[in-house]
């Protein structure tokens, strides 16, 4: 069990390119989640697959943003069209099936600097 | 709609001493709640949590108490340690309605000092 990953760790990009960033759950969970970490804030919910189905959309979670979960295994995030408020922390969480009170395990995080 | 508060940004303890973190919550439908603790650069990890049917919840050195009634949780580190010092999250759900979804507050910084 080698925890949830991402990557890349860091990005920096320059305002209006597009981004991806990838996701690998633990491997047995089959719920994946995003959620998005500003400056002083805890993390805000984004969005969230069950196996490959995305099942809940926040309101932050804007028409520039697509998730993708193709094989219910992996997720990818892209932000299109990249604005300066985009800049934060993005992080992918997972958990396992049918359990009604279930923790959520975080990866490290994506840090994003639009420039 | 802060559904989930932590007002105290930061806190500083003594080696040794109990550390109690402080947790608020407006949303009644809440019924399962989780402290994560996070270092820098890094994503948060898991601590203990707590489901609305108990008041108390004890791992090791780290004891949650919830007051449904004031919508209140806290966490007890004792005693506090060194590697204890972090960003502790508080996070709260509705696991019936939408129990895929975490709130967060928005952190406290606990300094432990040697």
């Amino acid at each position: 069990d080698t925890g949830v990953s991402q990557d890349p760790r860091h990005k920096i990009t320059k305002r209006g390119q597009n981004v991806t960033f990838r996701c690998d759950p633990i491997s047995e969970h089959n719920r994946l989640y995003w959620y998005r970490q500003t400056l002083g804030q805890g993390p805000e919910f984004l969005t969230y697959f069950q196996n490959e189905a995305q099942l809940e959309k926040s309101r932050l979670l804007s028409d520039r943003f697509s998730a993708e979960r193709p094989k219910g295994s992996f997720s990818t995030l892209e932000i299109q069209r990249t604005e300066q408020g985009d800049s934060a922390m993005y992080l992918c969480a997972s958990s396992r099936p049918f359990i009604k009170e279930e923790t959520q395990y975080f990866g490290p995080g994506t840090r994003l600097l639009v420039l | 709609d802060q559904q989930v508060k932590q007002n105290s940004p930061s806190l500083s303890v003594q080696e040794g001493r109990i550390s109690i973190l402080n947790c608020d919550y407006t949303n009644s439908m809440f019924d399962y709640f989780l402290w994560y603790k996070k270092y820098p650069a890094e994503g948060p990890t898991f601590l203990i949590s707590i489901s609305s049917i108990k008041d108390k919840n004890e791992d090791g050195r780290f004891t949650v108490f919830l007051n449904k009634s004031a919508k209140h949780l806290s966490l007890h580190i004792v005693p506090s340690q060194p590697g204890d010092s972090a960003v502790y999250f508080c996070a709260a759900t509705d696991t019936v309605n939408t129990g895929n979804q975490f709130y967060f507050g928005t952190g406290t910084s606990l300094t432990v000092i040697p």
